[in-house]
């Protein structure tokens, strides 16, 4: 089971939109509708934030959304706010959990 | 409240066996599976594999079958992870999680830091 394929960073300016992607495979992402996000504050415990692709779990906010497109992925936060500066990971289920290598995100 | 509350950072010696564990609380412990997560320094997040508190069957990663052991003691809402021989390329973090059905990890440990150093 290799790790799905992100980009190591990404940015974005206060108020923009920025999109991560995730790419598997047809046995891991394009197979099941089973796809997470995490975001990852140094030092702290990971933060679900999308779960089955699109939902969003109670207390996180609209403006991160969640879809998918055959073997990839994606995460799009929307209103881009200082605090959402973190690493993101995608993750997979298909019957073994795989993560994505991480995606730095700057807000600039 | 719904926490798995971690036990406390481990420095161990190559060759030592280790056990850390995962307790829960708040929740029905045995409806829930939980998974253990792995942080090398500088690194992302690697899932090591996961357990079914109901009937203690763990299920594990290729790249870590073998050389961890997962547990569950579900009379005390307890979650393990266990090494029989530490390694160096042991040393990271360690997190256990909380599955919110067969996908999304929604509740986590504090983190366990394992390091491995003669």
């Amino acid at each position: 089971q290799s790790a799905l394929t992100q980009p190591p960073s990404a940015s974005g300016s206060p108020g923009q939109s920025v999109t991560i992607s995730c790419t598997g495979t047809s046995s891991d992402v394009g197979a099941y509708n089973y796809v997470s996000w995490y975001q990852h504050h140094p030092g702290k415990a990971p933060k679900l934030m999308i779960y089955e692709v699109t939902k969003r779990p109670s207390g996180v906010p609209d403006r991160f959304s969640g879809s998918k497109s055959g073997n990839t992925a994606s995460l799009t936060v929307s209103g881009l706010q200082a605090e959402d500066e973190a690493d993101y990971y995608c993750s997979s289920y298909a019957g073994v959990t795989v993560f994505g290598g991480g995606t730095k995100l700057t807000v600039l | 409240e719904v926490q798995l509350v971690q036990s406390g950072a481990e420095v161990k010696k190559p060759g030592e066996s280790l056990t850390i564990s995962c307790k829960a609380s708040g929740y029905s412990f045995t409806n829930y599976w939980i998974s253990w997560v792995r942080q090398m320094p500088g690194k992302g997040l690697e899932w090591m594999g996961r357990i079914d508190p109901s009937d203690s069957y763990p299920n594990y990663s290729p790249s870590f079958q073998g050389h961890v052991t997962i547990s569950a003691d579900k009379s005390i809402s307890t979650a393990y992870l266990q090494w029989s021989s530490l390694k160096a390329s042991d040393t990271a973090m360690y997190y256990c999680a909380r599955h919110f059905g067969r996908d999304g990890m929604d509740v986590w440990g504090q983190g366990t830091t394992v390091t491995v150093s003669s």
